[in-house]
C-alpha cells in the first residue's frame, strides 16, 4: 500500500514551458486535492476532485488545469509556466468527506 | 472570507521547554480543526478536533478546541529536538475544503 505517491520529486522549468504533475493514490480514496506551498505559508488549494470526472477550483486555480479520468489519478497541468508558480506542489487524497487527508511527499518547481 | 490565522509564526526552544502553539479561525460552515506536523516532506496528521473543551492527547502532544471564541492550542510537553518541524492549523468546512494556516516553525535546540 504507497499511499498517495507523486512524480516527480523536482523539476525546474523555463518560462513559458508546460509539464504535469503527476499524483496516484491507491487508497480507493473520491476526494483528491492539489495544494501548493509557498516558504514560510501554508497550503493554499489549488484544484480538487470529488470523484472521477468531477473537478473544482480552489483558491488560487489561476494558471493550472487538472483532470481526473479514474479514481486513481489527479494530474496537475502547468500550460505555461510562471516564476510566480515557483513552489513545492502537494498531493493529497480522503475517503469520501472525511476530513484526514493523507499528503503525498511533494514536487518541489523552480520557473527561471 | 474564510481565514486560519497561527501564532507565532517561529519560536525557538530549548529541550525540555513546554512550548504552547495558537490557532484562530474564522470559517463558514465550520466541520472541523486539524493540526498537522511537517518536517523535510508532506505533513503528517497529528489530530483533528470537532468539539469544544474536549482534550485531545498523543504522548508529549495535546490539544483542544474553543468553538464559542473559534481558537485551538497545540501543547508539546517535555520537547525534543525530533519536535522540530512547522505545526501546520487547518479547518474543514462541510464542503470539504481545508484551509490551512501559516504554520508555525518550531525549532527545539538540545
Amino acid at each position: 500500500n504507497a499511499g498517495v505517491t507523486q512524480t516527480p520529486k523536482f523539476r525546474i522549468l523555463k518560462i513559458g514551458q508546460s509539464m504535469t504533475l503527476q499524483c496516484t493514490q491507491d487508497m480507493n480514496h473520491n476526494y483528491m486535492y492539489w495544494y501548493r506551498q509557498d516558504p514560510g505559508m501554508g497550503l493554499k488549494l489549488i484544484y480538487y476532485s470529488v470523484g472521477a470526472g468531477i473537478t473544482d477550483k480552489g483558491e488560487v486555480p489561476n494558471g493550472y488545469n487538472v483532470s481526473r479520468s479514474t479514481t486513481e489519478d489527479f494530474p496537475l497541468r502547468l500550460e505555461l509556466a510562471a516564476p510566480s508558480q515557483t513552489s513545492v506542489y502537494f498531493c493529497a487524497s480522503s475517503y469520501l468527506r472525511t476530513d484526514t487527508q493523507y499528503f503525498g511527499p511533494g514536487t518541489r518547481l523552480t520557473v527561471l | 472570507e474564510d481565514k486560519v490565522v497561527q501564532s507565532p509564526l517561529s519560536l525557538v526552544v530549548h529541550e525540555g521547554d513546554t512550548v504552547t502553539l495558537n490557532c484562530s479561525y474564522e470559517v463558514t460552515n465550520f466541520r472541523s480543526l486539524l493540526w498537522y506536523k511537517q518536517e523535510k516532506k508532506a505533513p503528517t496528521f497529528l489530530f483533528m478536533l470537532t468539539s469544544s473543551g474536549i482534550e485531545k492527547k498523543s504522548g508529549r502532544l495535546s490539544s483542544i478546541l474553543d468553538k464559542k471564541e473559534l481558537f485551538s492550542i497545540l501543547n508539546i510537553t517535555a520537547t525534543q529536538t525530533g519536535d522540530s518541524a512547522i505545526y501546520l492549523c487547518a479547518v474543514s468546512s462541510n464542503t470539504g475544503k481545508l484551509i490551512f494556516g501559516q504554520g508555525t516553525t518550531l525549532q527545539v535546540k538540545p
